[in-house]
């Protein structure tokens, strides 16, 4: 079965700061995988997706994500972190047209 | 292009009642998917729809339900309400022709159900 790890609950940067989001994806094949946001009451946001091809995918905001097979990792990051990026992120892996998520990490921008 | 549309927003009911509730997808997508976001258990796939078939299913109850109109509108039905119910429902839609391709799904706003 396919799934996903997000390591941390929550996680703190101060603006200006790197943001890093972990996620690790469990998967016998070649996964697709994805990075949603979701703002409070709100749905959820495409951030940027992994299909195949080039192993680092750019998104909106600012944010990218490499896909490295031999960590079996697919982590979030931005250079500087701004006020507007607190929200939650749930990294998710696609099967047909199931996506499994991740237990989400939310993310708070410190001042 | 409009996006995913969900109503209602906000849902109160009681336990033993049943609750419909309504997705428009993107025009032009066919693939509809139903989500339940708890904070005890997260995000988690409900069923999916194409063509007017439940063409993907996740592990709940047959009190859950659901079906999907020949316009790609779809509706998500709980008998029985159960406290545990209370949670966002989230409707997605996608192009998906094909099954197995990286298509994004765009998320409507949610349905927040409040069972009492």
């Amino acid at each position: 079965a396919q799934s996903v790890t997000q390591l941390g609950s929550h996680v703190s940067v101060s603006e200006g700061a790197l943001v890093l989001l972990r996620c690790n994806y469990s998967s016998s094949v070649p996964p697709y995988l994805f990075w949603y946001v979701q703002y409070p009451n709100q749905g959820l946001q495409l951030l940027l997706k992994y299909t195949t091809g080039a192993t680092l995918v750019k998104g909106i905001n600012g944010f990218e994500a490499e896909f490295k097979k031999s960590e079996t990792s697919f982590h979030l990051t931005k250079p500087s972190a701004h006020m507007s990026d607190a929200a939650e992120y749930f990294c998710a892996v696609r099967k047909n047209e199931k996506l499994t998520f991740g237990t989400g990490t939310r993310l708070t921008i410190i001042p | 292009k409009a996006g995913v549309t969900q109503t209602p927003r906000y849902l109160i009911k009681t336990r033993g009642q049943q609750v419909t509730l309504s997705c428009s997808p993107i025009s032009g997508h066919r693939s509809v998917s139903w989500y339940q976001q708890t904070p005890g258990q997260g995000l988690q796939f409900l069923f999916e729809y194409f063509s007017e078939t439940q063409r993907n299913k996740g592990n709940f109850p047959g009190r859950f339900s659901g079906r999907q109109f020949s316009n790609s509108r779809s509706e998500m039905n709980v008998s029985t309400l159960e406290l545990g119910d209370s949670a966002l429902y989230l409707c997605a839609s996608s192009l998906a022709m094909r099954q197995g391709w990286g298509n994004e799904q765009f998320f409507g706003p949610g349905t927040r159900l409040t069972v009492l």
